[in-house]
């Protein structure tokens, strides 16, 4: 089944312990993207990448960090959480060519609380 | 900078009325514009798309045209069910970045039998 999976899917931590939200996709998508969902404001892009070892920032890129190893690996890292990223993540993936252009396939979303 | 402008939510209607959200854009250049779904507890799924000025998306009996006059890409749906009941996300694309992506702050649809 064509899917994009993210893990852990609900995590508590405390500020400053440094986590990694990992994603991956099996559909050989070029194209990944991380986005942060808080009410009222929808969805806001994070990083994105266009392919192995490419990435760029999105919208609200601090705080966080990203890399690209593997096709279908793009794990997200916050180095010292804070409260205020206290979120709803979403991962999504698509085809090459024009990424976000392409129907973007989203994971289930990854539940943060940072106390 | 780009920018998606939602009408708040939520929308209350009962099954069989006709259902409109408005999203209104700001971009420079020419957009790609989408209408994503969210069910409860689901990630984001994508509805329609237009990628030019005056095409229509469809899908699912739902539906937007792009209009680069108004820039607005307004979702309708002739007959709602209550399988419709979720949240709506307008969303563009950036034409000079097609990487980039930004969405409105959702509109959610509730409806009733």
């Amino acid at each position: 089944e064509a899917q994009v999976t993210q893990n852990p899917r609900y995590l508590i931590t405390v500020t400053g312990k440094k986590l990694t939200v990992t994603c991956s996709q099996n559909m050989n998508h070029e194209y990944m993207s991380w986005y942060r969902q808080d009410p009222g404001l929808g969805l806001r892009q994070i990083y994105y990448s266009m392919n192995v070892e490419v990435t760029d920032k999105g919208d609200v890129p601090e705080g966080y960090k990203v890399s690209r190893k593997e096709k279908r690996n793009f794990p997200l890292i916050l180095e010292s959480p804070s409260p205020n990223q206290t979120s709803l993540y979403f991962c999504a993936s698509s085809l090459r060519g024009q990424g976000a252009q392409n129907e973007q396939f989203f994971g289930p979303g990854t539940r943060l609380t940072v106390l | 900078g780009d920018s998606v402008t939602q009408m708040e939510g939520p929308v209350t209607l009962s099954e069989e009325a006709f259902l409109t959200i408005n999203c209104t854009y700001t971009a420079t250049g020419y957009p790609s514009l989408f209408w994503y779904v969210q069910y409860p507890g689901e990630g984001l799924q994508l509805l329609l798309k237009a990628t030019k000025a005056d095409d229509k998306g469809s899908n699912k009996g739902f539906e937007a045209t792009y209009r680069k006059e108004t820039t607005s890409f307004h979702l309708e749906k002739g007959s709602v069910q209550v399988s419709d009941s979720a949240v709506y996300f307008c969303a563009l694309s950036d034409r000079d970045n097609f990487n980039k992506f930004y969405f409105g702050s959702g509109t959610k649809l509730n409806v009733k039998p």
